[in-house]
């Protein structure tokens, strides 16, 4: 069974500071990685997603695979209070023709003023 | 820019009553997913559908149906309610010929009594 982990938190950041969030992954056949925002009650919003090994940059967002060691990272720069949210890490391996993601269950971040 | 739509968003029922979710998928979408997602849980897949047919099964329970109609909004009918079907459902649209790609909608929250 596919599992995708993540450290539930919550992570607490001041203002200003880099979040790092990680997450990791059992199926070593898996292509897609996506991270997911989750505000409460509300739905995940798709932030990043990433194919390849290395770094991926969009903002203050840096998303980053390590394929070889299963993980991949998601950077929040200059953390905002806005950013206090769940992030769900989201694994693909489109094996059979299935495009349906395992999720993990989120790490909650707080960024205090 | 048009989002994915779902009614009801707030849905109150009863034990053994039956419900109706609708979404509605972003214009020219051709593939809609549902998710039921517990307090503090991970989104789970429950089924999904592309030009109409049913193309992959999850955790959906035989008690809850669900069909693509023409206009391609979807409908998850759920009977025999339980007290544990209580969550929020979210509907979540792509278009197959980027298959990674979900938006996900506002999410109906069910409160089973």
């Amino acid at each position: 069974q596919k599992e995708v982990e993540q450290n539930s938190g919550p992570l607490s950041v001041p203002e200003g500071a880099i979040a790092s969030l990680n997450c990791t992954y059992s199926d070593r056949v898996s292509q897609s990685f996506f991270w997911y925002r989750q505000y409460s009650g509300k739905s995940p919003e798709l932030i990043m997603s990433i194919y390849s090994n290395g770094d991926k940059e969009d903002g203050r967002f840096t998303a980053q695979l390590n394929k070889a060691s299963q993980y991949v990272s998601l950077l929040i720069r200059d953390s905002q209070p806005s950013d206090s949210a769940t992030y769900l890490c989201a694994v693909n391996d489109m094996t059979g023709g299935s495009y349906i993601p395992t999720f993990g269950r989120g790490t909650s971040l707080i960024v205090h003023p | 820019a048009a989002g994915v739509i779902q009614s009801p968003r707030h849905l109150i029922k009863e034990k053994r009553e039956t419900a109706t979710l609708k979404c509605y998928p972003i214009p020219r979408h051709d593939t809609v997913y549902w998710y039921q997602q517990g307090p503090g849980q991970d989104p789970q897949f429950l089924i999904s559908f592309y030009e109409k047919m049913q193309s992959d099964k999850g955790s959906i329970p035989d008690r809850f149906s669900a069909q693509q109609f023409s206009d391609y909004h979807s409908e998850l009918n759920m009977s025999s309610l339980e007290l544990g079907d209580s969550a929020l459902y979210f509907c979540a649209s792509g278009w197959a010929a980027s298959p990674d790609t979900q938006y996900f909608g506002p999410g109906t929250r069910l409160t089973v009594l």
